[in-house]
């Protein structure tokens, strides 16, 4: 079955990057899947990050203005997250998810177990 | 951005009980509504997308209704794994947005 995998430093110091990596497997992120990842602070609800495709279309929520980079590496079949100047409020455990799609409607339909990051010095 | 209102925040029901949660958004979503289930701890888990079509190996108790501003998610029945926060998504436009989630525990 479809498995994502987050990885990455459990621990970023402020003005910092965090640099994160999904491993995908049981499906091939050169599909036609798109791939997004989502935050949730200690305790808060749920923080759409934005997503990719493999083609390198992206879609990315205006609040992280432009401290977000994602990424696709179709060799490794990863997708990767970059957030620069990093502060505390970035603290969260990140998820990767897949968006599946029926029609016009889609949703994350598998995700990852998630990592917390925590944004420190 | 659209924001995603639901409500109640927090609910207690025991088992067996019918359990309805609302969802209001801030502008039209036509359709474009899902709803997720998310344990402690755990990954959240699609249940309903287009607001009213059931994910795949998501039990017939859950179902979704609604379009344009309002939707509910209901659980006919409820069962011991169903104590859980639920929330509700939009995606009809960038950004996606998440309500703040109702929490079902035990009365």
């Amino acid at each position: 079955q479809v498995q994502l995998q987050e990885s990455g430093p459990g621990l970023v110091k402020p003005s910092g990057t965090l640099s994160l990596i999904c491993d995908v497997s049981g499906d091939s992120i050169s599909g036609s899947s798109w791939w997004s990842w989502v935050r949730q602070p200690p305790g808060k609800g749920l923080e759409w990050i934005g997503e990719i495709y493999h083609s390198g279309n992206t879609n990315y929520n205006p609040s992280l203005k432009n401290r977000v980079t994602m990424s696709v590496d179709k060799s490794n079949n990863q997708v990767s997250l970059k957030l620069t100047s990093v502060t505390a409020a970035d603290t969260a455990v990140y998820y990767c998810a897949r968006v599946a799609r029926s029609g016009a409607y889609y949703g994350m339909d598998v995700w990852g177990q998630g990592t917390t990051v925590t944004v420190s010095s | 951005d659209i924001q995603m209102t639901q409500s109640p925040s927090s609910l207690s029901a025991s088992v067996g009980d019918r359990i309805t949660i609302t969802c209001r958004a801030s502008q039209s979503v036509t359709t474009y509504l899902n709803w997720f289930q998310q344990k402690p701890g755990r990954a959240p888990n699609l249940l309903i997308y287009a607001a009213s079509s059931l994910q795949s190996g998501v039990p017939s108790r859950f179902s979704g209704s609604g379009s344009g501003t309002d939707f509910t998610l209901t659980i006919s029945s409820l069962q011991p794994e169903d104590f859980a926060t639920y929330y509700c998504q939009q995606t009809y436009k960038t950004p996606q947005t998440f309500g703040l989630g109702t929490t079902v525990d035990i009365k």
